[in-house]
């Protein structure tokens, strides 16, 4: 059963475009959620977390939303670039330091 | 650079056959972590070590074993390799309770034939 469901599973964007990438969680003990980026043959890669009392989070070109009642969370590129291309996995915080993970999304952004 | 080291990076095995991998980290952090990442499935945790002396099973412990050596250092041992347990498995440490994110390894790429 996965804990968080994460989509789409892949994603294509234009340069300059903004790529959604949406989380769904069941759990409501969960109480933080962040989002990785992984490139190939690299680990994943802490990009911005959030916690369930904020509604929405902004560190440079990245922007996650929260939606406590929904149960739903998600990210936001602003202005993609190329260099974005690579795997965003979410991720969500059960008891104190066990995270579930989502499936991925592979985003390719095209130039 | 301060982080999470992995070894080995690329591994085969044959069918039965044993190993180790090991984990091991440089900024003090309590907690220990081994997942494995398989196309479709995400990030699956296997193993934990939420103190040095602690081990406690993931959503995935079928196969495997883990030593927590000191508080740097966090094993996984294949006992008997399976096809099945072809993945890419990573490491990673943080901090107990504080909610931050993990730091992981680069990952150890295993082929089990």
């Amino acid at each position: 059963q996965q804990q968080v469901k994460q989509s789409p599973q892949s994603l294509i964007v234009q340069k300059g475009g903004i790529p959604i990438i949406n989380c769904a969680y069941e759990n409501t003990a969960f109480d933080y959620f962040p989002w990785y980026q992984q490139f190939p043959g690299k680990g994943p890669a802490l990009l911005i977390a959030i916690r369930p009392d904020v509604s929405e989070k902004k560190e440079g070109r990245f922007t996650i939303s929260f939606n406590k009642s929904a149960k739903q969370f998600s990210l936001h590129i602003m202005d993609s670039q190329p260099g974005d291309s690579a795997t965003y996995f979410c991720a969500a915080l059960y008891t104190g330091n066990q995270f579930y993970f989502g499936t991925g999304t592979s985003l390719t952004v095209i130039p | 650079n301060a982080g999470v080291t992995q070894t080995p990076k690329f591994q085969v095995l044959k069918t039965g056959q044993s190993m180790t991998l090991q984990c091991a980290q440089d900024m003090n952090h309590n907690s220990m972590y081994w997942y494995r990442q398989d196309p479709g499935m995400g990030l699956r945790l296997i193993y934990y070590s939420a103190s040095e002396g602690t081990t406690d099973k993931g959503e995935v412990p079928n196969g495997y074993n883990v030593s927590r050596l000191n508080k740097r250092e966090f094993s996984l041992r294949l006992e008997s390799a399976a096809p099945s347990q072809t993945s890419v498995y990573f490491c990673a440490s943080s901090e107990w309770g504080r909610g931050y994110g993990y730091t992981f390894g680069s990952g150890t790429r295993l082929t089990v034939v």
